[in-house]
C-alpha cells in the first residue's frame, strides 16, 4: 500500500461548478500536506501548504486536513478552465528529509467550458 | 515560473547510453532535488543534495548518479540506459536543507530510450 492514494480521475466537470479532489494516507507521522497543480508537459507548482489538521483558504481553493481519518482534500469553487490540470497531493513530517516526502499519482481534473 | 532552469527538455537515446541532465536551482536556494515521474510510478524521490553534499537518498538506481557543484547546479548522470528508464526526470530546488515539502520545480527533461 503506497503512502498517499488518490484517484487517478479524469474528474470531468462543467465550468463554475465546486470541485473535490481527495487523497488518503497511511503514515500518522506526516505532519505537512500539500497540493501541487500540474500542467501538461510543465512540472509541478505548490499550491496549496497546510500544517496539522485545519482548513486554509486561498482565492478560490481550499485545503482541508482530517488527521483523524487520514484525509486530504481541495476544493476548488467556481472551476474555470484553466484549473484543468492534475493535483497531486503530498505528505510529509518534520525531520523526514526528502525522502520522507511523498506524493500521490495525481489526479487529472478537466474543466468543461 | 519557478526560478528553476533544466536542459535539455528532451532527450532520445538508445539503450546502453549514458546521458547527462543538468538543473540550476532558483537563486538563493542550497538544496537540489531529483524526481522521477512515470505515469505507473507516479512523482518518485530520486536524491537531494544542499550546498555540495549528498543530503538524502530515495530509489535511486546505482546505474544513475547525481552531483551539486560550487555554483549549485546539479546534474544528474543515467548510465547503461534501459527502457524503463524512460520518463519525466524533475529538479526541484528549495531554500533550506529539510524538506518541508516547499519545492520549486523546473519544467522537466523529458527521456525517451528507444
Amino acid at each position: 500500500q503506497k503512502e498517499v492514494e488518490q484517484d487517478p480521475g479524469p474528474l470531468s466537470v462543467p465550468e463554475g461548478a465546486i470541485v473535490s479532489l481527495n487523497c488518503t494516507y497511511s503514515n500518522s507521522a506526516f505532519q505537512y500536506f500539500m497540493w501541487y497543480r500540474q500542467y501538461s508537459r510543465k512540472g509541478p507548482e505548490l499550491l496549496m501548504y497546510t500544517y496539522s489538521s485545519g482548513n486554509k483558504e486561498d482565492g478560490r481553493f481550499t485545503a482541508q486536513v482530517d488527521k483523524s481519518s487520514k484525509y486530504i482534500s481541495l476544493f476548488i469553487r467556481d472551476s474555470q478552465p484553466s484549473d484543468s490540470a492534475t493535483y497531486l497531493c503530498a505528505s510529509g513530517y518534520s525531520g523526514g528529509g526528502a525522502d520522507g516526502l511523498t506524493f500521490g499519482k495525481g489526479t487529472h481534473l478537466i474543466i468543461q467550458p | 515560473d519557478s526560478g528553476v532552469t533544466q536542459t535539455p527538455k528532451h532527450l532520445i537515446t538508445a539503450t546502453g547510453q549514458r546521458v547527462t541532465l543538468r538543473c540550476s536551482p532558483r537563486s538563493g536556494d542550497l538544496s537540489v532535488y531529483w524526481y522521477q515521474q512515470s505515469l505507473d510510478q507516479g512523482l518518485q524521490f530520486l536524491i537531494q543534495y544542499y550546498n555540495g553534499e549528498e543530503r538524502a537518498k530515495g530509489n535511486i538506481l546505482e546505474r544513475f548518479s547525481a552531483q551539486q557543484f560550487p555554483d549549485l547546479h546539479s546534474e544528474l548522470n543515467l548510465s547503461s540506459l534501459e527502457l524503463g528508464d524512460s520518463a519525466l526526470y524533475f529538479c526541484a530546488s528549495s531554500v533550506g536543507v529539510s524538506n518541508t515539502g516547499e519545492l520549486f520545480f523546473g519544467e522537466g527533461s523529458r527521456l525517451t530510450v528507444l
